[in-house]
């Protein structure tokens, strides 16, 4: 089976840090996305990446930025925690452009 | 733009009662369809999809049918379980390259 790892599953952080959120996938994969997760909103996608080096904004991609320097693992960049980046964030693969397999999921907390 | 609309939730039922959660779209051309649970303190799991008109998927007791006539992807089961109790999302492939697009998730809870 396909497994998608996030680093951490809780995490807590301070007004304007820099924040990274790591996944790793091990099944080679060439597709790899970001959503967050808001009660009442739903998922939302942020960033994703069909290719190493490869970066698309998706419908939320303000306060972030993305790292995919290996084809495994696909970063989310925080540039400066704000209170309003407190959520749960979402990472996916796939092989084609759907049939995603998702992480378990980190829940920020920026305090 | 492509979009999923699903019935607010929660829904509370009691076990062995039967499960409607509504799902329509909106979509141009032909989209495939997905419906994915979410356990409490999880991530997203694929419960079942279909990929073209009438195709019905299932999976571990759920059903849905891809209904073009009426833009609809409604997820069923006959009888549900306290081990049903989770978040249940419709999708559809869409967006500029096909990635997902979901719903917004209808909470389901079932008690003994």
């Amino acid at each position: 089976d396909v497994k998608v790892t996030q680093s951490s599953r809780y995490l807590v952080k301070r007004t304007g840090e820099k924040v990274f959120l790591e996944c790793v996938q091990d099944m080679d994969h060439e597709n790899m996305f970001w959503y967050r997760q808001d009660p009442g909103l739903g998922l939302r996608l942020i960033y994703f990446s069909y290719d190493v080096k490869m970066k698309e904004k998706g419908d939320i991609p303000e306060g972030y930025s993305v790292s995919r320097e290996k084809k495994e693992r696909f970063s989310l960049i925080l540039e400066s925690a704000s209170t309003n980046q407190t959520s749960m964030y979402l990472c996916a693969s796939s092989l084609e452009p759907y049939g995603y397999t998702f992480g378990s999921g980190t829940r920020l907390t920026v305090v | 733009g492509d979009s999923v609309t699903q019935m607010e939730g929660p829904v509370t039922l009691s076990e062995e009662a039967f499960l409607t959660i509504n799902c329509t779209y909106t979509a141009t051309g032909y989209p495939s369809l997905f419906w994915y649970v979410q356990y409490p303190g999880e991530g997203l799991q694929l419960l079942l999809k279909a990929t073209k008109a009438d195709d019905k998927g299932s999976n571990k007791g759920f059903e849905a049918t891809y209904r073009k006539e009426t833009t609809s992807f409604h997820l069923e089961k006959g009888s549900v379980q306290v081990s049903d109790s989770a978040v249940y999302f419709c999708a559809l492939t869409g967006g500029s390259q096909g990635n997902l697009i979901f719903g917004k998730g209808t909470k389901l809870s079932v008690k003994p």
